[in-house]
């Protein structure tokens, strides 16, 4: 069964920091890996989307890198705002069975 | 780009009422629709998946006659909470799989959620 690990829940920097999220999954053979960004009671957004043959993504200030064999994942942000003060998600998607899994998140707060 | 919108947003109901969401792809068909549910500082966890045209695939632990789905369209999937407890109190959001994704079929777009909320 496939397991999702963000550690830590919570990150509190100020800004202008760059800084690394970090994500875990215990089963290596999946399609694609995903970040999201889900602001209080609302839906996710899409940030990027990592295919398993690739290496990273990036977006902006965001980048996102993915090491398939070891299970991890990274969501780097530059130079990070009060705007990027959310809940960050990391989801993996198996194709086995089909389906998305995801970490529980976690909440950054940027200080201005 | 892709937009799923759900509907309502938010939604307070007595004990023992039954609730309808509805999740809508709006410029795209969606022949596989998901429901997830999400509590405070949990993950989003896969309730069911809803197909169009069949019965909808539920996970394990998902009461299929609690939580009703009906995909009667392309674009289309609804939820119903039927006899409503407090326990029921989430945060639902759905996706959907744009059908003309090609190799990124398993790309899923996310609606912006409906929060219940039950007395």
């Amino acid at each position: 069964k496939q397991e999702v690990t963000q550690i830590p829940a919570a990150l509190s920097v100020p800004e202008g920091e760059n800084l690394v999220l970090n994500c875990s999954f215990t089963d290596s053979a999946i399609y694609n890996l995903q970040w999201f960004r889900q602001d209080p009671g609302k839906g996710l957004t899409s940030l990027l989307l990592i295919q398993s043959s690739q290496r990273e993504q990036t977006s902006g200030r965001l980048n996102a890198s993915l090491d398939k064999s070891s299970g991890r994942s990274t969501l780097y942000i530059a130079a990070s705002q009060p705007g990027d003060s959310a809940t960050y998600l990391c989801a993996v998607y198996t194709g086995a069975n089909s389906k998305l899994t995801f970490g529980k998140g976690i909440t950054l707060s940027v200080r201005p | 780009g892709a937009v799923v919108s759900q509907h309502p947003s938010r939604v307070i109901c007595k004990s023992g009422t039954s609730v309808k969401i509805e999740c809508r792809s709006l410029d795209f068909q969606a022949t596989t629709m998901f429901w997830y549910r999400q509590f405070p500082k949990k993950s989003l966890m896969l309730m069911a998946t809803s197909n169009e045209g069949s019965k909808a695939t539920y996970e394990q632990g998902v009461e299929k006659d609690k939580f009703l789905i009906n995909h009667a369209s392309l674009t289309l999937s609804t939820l119903t909470v039927t006899s409503a407890h407090p326990e029921d109190s989430s945060f639902y959001i759905c996706s959907a799989r744009d059908d003309a994704s090609g190799s990124f079929k398993e790309t899923q777009y996310f609606g912006p959620g409906t929060r219940l909320l039950v007395l």
